[in-house]
């Protein structure tokens, strides 16, 4: 099976720029999620969705985040206009309800904005 | 607020050790506890989950147990070897496919 897919797997953009950040879920899988990795604050949720529905984006850092997911296969992170602090490695992950079943992360995407 | 802590920060081994991790967390009205293992450059994959019924997951080397009660959690690993160097972390959703709140990670490395 193919596990989430995320594109691209690296972006190096100027501050200022709009960065667009792609993912594919599992097959199958209702809910989706949006995270950020940093040294300082390590993992942070920043939105997820079910079925489609963003449910709860409280962790999204301001309005110049913005995320869609248009489709039960893809979702898309959007930052515009980006800067430099915005550098991270961002995660997609996917699962499904019910019982309670583990999250399935994709490999990432790094992001540096200089 | 759920709070999820990871001692130690990182620790080394030589290969052949068995050792153990640790977990804790705030508030025990947790759903499941899950670990996961982070290879440098990659994203987070999941080793084990367990249920908040259960007392106790294996997979191979690895065993992970969960005391609600007292709020922690261990990841057993049996026999280490340097390939099990990477980062570990314990994750506790709110509700099941809800947000999950992350420990820091212990970063586990295996000297051959």
């Amino acid at each position: 099976d193919a596990g989430v897919i995320q594109s691209p797997r690296h972006e190096v953009t100027e501050m200022g720029q709009e960065v667009t950040l792609r993912c594919k879920p599992i097959s199958g899988h209702d809910y989706l999620f949006w995270y950020r990795q940093t040294m300082m604050r390590g993992l942070e949720l920043l939105i997820y969705f079910n079925n489609n529905v963003p449910i709860d984006d409280s962790g999204m850092p301001e309005d110049r985040f913005s995320a869609k997911m248009p489709n039960a296969s893809f979702s898309t992170l959007k930052i515009q206009p980006s800067e430099p602090r915005d550098s991270a490695v961002y995660f997609c992950a996917s699962t499904q309800s019910g019982g309670g079943q583990p999250q399935h992360f994709g490999d990432g995407t790094r992001l540096s904005i200089l | 607020k759920q709070e999820v802590t990871q001692i130690p920060a990182a620790l080394s081994v030589p290969e052949g050790e068995n050792l153990v991790l640790n977990c804790s967390f705030t508030d025990s009205a947790i759903y499941n506890l899950q670990w996961f293992r982070q290879d440098p450059g990659k994203g987070l994959t999941s080793l084990l989950l367990i249920q908040s019924s259960q007392r106790e997951q294996t997979s191979g080397r690895l065993n992970a147990s969960l005391d609600k009660s007292s709020g922690r959690s261990t990841l057993y690993i049996a026999a280490s070897q340097p390939g099990d160097s990477a980062t570990y972390l314990c994750a506790v959703p709110e509700t099941s496919g809800s947000r999950l709140t992350f420990g820091e990670g212990t970063q586990l490395t295996v000297n051959p």
